[in-house]
């Protein structure tokens, strides 16, 4: 599987962007990159996810790299609620599988 | 939304005897859905997918025999862990696709908390 790295952890203050990179080189054509996030003893929610084109939607926005081999999550206002773990995770498409394997994610803290 | 339900939320059992969590997507059909194990202040680990009507595929290192999945139906996967022991105490973990879509996303139970004592 195709590896993602991102930063161990980032702060934010509340109402303000926060931008949390991925860096993912080894990326296939046919790797979808997912965003995930999961909150103290939850179960991950997802967040976005796309192929080749910006997406956005009513949680967050991702920006893709031209060469696909970096990706950004925007969340245009962090708010408290926001301060979970993030998981950047590629995943290939077709199939019946779609696995996805959790890396160590970043720890977003954002601060009032 | 897509909604998913892990029943237990939790639950402790004695070591030795066996513990059945199902996963149940509400508002959708999940041909696919998947079982992983979070141990405290590490990331996910996938250890089988569950799909409806046929043998679950474990990943490396995971015993099926001791980590019974079924998938008799489009709404309900289940998962026995058998024999538990202490090691096995963890936060169990399901996700479901929605069939109907192609994205791939997938939508994750709440979890149950498993205390092996």
């Amino acid at each position: 599987d195709a590896k993602t790295t991102q930063p161990n952890s980032m702060e934010s203050n509340e109402e303000e962007p926060v931008h949390l990179p991925c860096n993912h080189s080894t990326i296939s054509g046919t790797d979808y990159i997912h965003w995930y996030r999961q909150l103290p003893s939850q179960g991950p929610e997802y967040v976005i996810h796309g192929l080749t084109s910006n997406v956005n939607n009513r949680m967050a926005s991702l920006a893709i790299a031209e060469d696909r081999k970096s990706s950004t999550l925007i969340l245009h206002r962090a708010t408290l609620r926001d301060a979970a773990v993030y998981y950047c995770i590629l995943s290939r498409s077709g199939g019946s599988n779609y696995k996805l394997t959790f890396g160590k994610g970043t720890l977003l803290t954002v601060n009032p | 939304g897509a909604v998913v339900s892990q029943h237990p939320s939790w639950v402790i059992c004695k070591s030795g005897t066996s513990v059945k969590i199902e996963c149940r997507s509400l508002d959708f059909q999940a041909t696919t859905m998947f079982w992983y194990r979070q141990f405290p202040k590490q990331s996910l680990m996938l250890m089988a997918t569950s799909n409806e009507g046929s043998k679950a595929t474990y990943e490396q290192g995971v015993e099926k025999d001791k980590f019974l999945i079924n998938h008799a139906s489009l709404t309900l996967s289940t998962l026995t862990v058998t024999s538990a022991h202490p090691e096995d105490s963890s936060f169990y973990i399901c996700s479901a696709r929605d069939t109907a879509k192609g994205g791939g996303e997938q939508y994750f139970g709440p979890g149950t908390r498993l205390t092996v004592t």
